[in-house]
């Protein structure tokens, strides 16, 4: 069963712009991650954030993580051509094994 | 970071016939590898996890005796898809945790299925 919720579900901005996406998940976590998907392929790590930590910062990547209200964002900022993709968030549920649960994902679109 | 290989990318059977897709890590031993299923635009459906040594452990849902996984050392995991019906095609998916890891899995390229 799907853990997290994504929206939107499809952004599409202009290079240069920023982009946001969110996530919300329903059970407690001992993390949460942020993945990237290029049509087809395999999924590649993109930043953790821990339970206990609130924000976030990787390259022109920030994450935050409100555990009150099971929700993160990410946020790209400067958006490039290159970053279409689509986003998906994960949660390593406490007690789950290590095992993650993707959310539904954000297809994006950045547009020259 | 760590690196995952799939093989192969994609493959086309025939209906009835068995499917074998590697995941092999290839600078870490993976004493976790964790397979996953994805239907065009949608999120990842974990299949089931393998522990090196040991046997899969499946989500609910998944039939065993049709996606058989083997995890017989540490830098190779295979899943079967066996008797494959046109249902079946999709995007398979394997991930790979190891010793010392802090929470994040490093992905194969993926397997295109396509039963005819």
């Amino acid at each position: 069963s799907q853990q997290g919720e994504e929206d939107p579900q499809a952004l599409s901005i202009q290079e240069g712009e920023n982009a946001t996406m969110n996530c919300s998940y329903k059970t407690s976590i001992n993390n949460l991650q942020w993945y990237r998907q290029n049509s087809g392929r395999g999924l590649v790590h993109l930043i953790l954030i821990r339970s206990n930590e609130r924000e976030k910062h990787s390259g022109r990547l920030r994450v935050t993580l409100d555990t009150s209200k099971k929700s993160s964002s990410l946020l790209i900022t400067a958006s490039r051509a290159a970053d279409t993709a689509s986003y998906f968030c994960a949660t390593d549920r406490t007690g789950g094994g290590n095992k993650l649960t993707f959310g539904t994902g954000t297809q994006l679109k950045v547009e020259l | 970071g760590a690196v995952v290989s799939q093989h192969p990318s994609w493959v086309i059977c025939k209906s009835g016939t068995s499917v074998k897709i590697e995941c092999r890590s290839l600078d870490f031993q993976a004493t976790t590898m964790f397979w996953y299923r994805q239907f065009p635009k949608q999120s990842l459906m974990l299949m089931a996890t393998s522990n090196e040594g040991s046997k899969a452990t499946y989500e609910q849902g998944v039939e065993k005796d049709k996606f058989l996984i083997n995890h017989a050392s540490l830098t190779l995991s295979t899943l079967t898809v066996t008797s494959a019906h046109p249902e079946d095609s999709s995007f398979y998916i394997c991930s790979a945790s190891g010793r010392g890891f802090t929470g994040e899995l490093f992905f194969g390229e993926g397997s295109r299925l396509t039963v005819l």
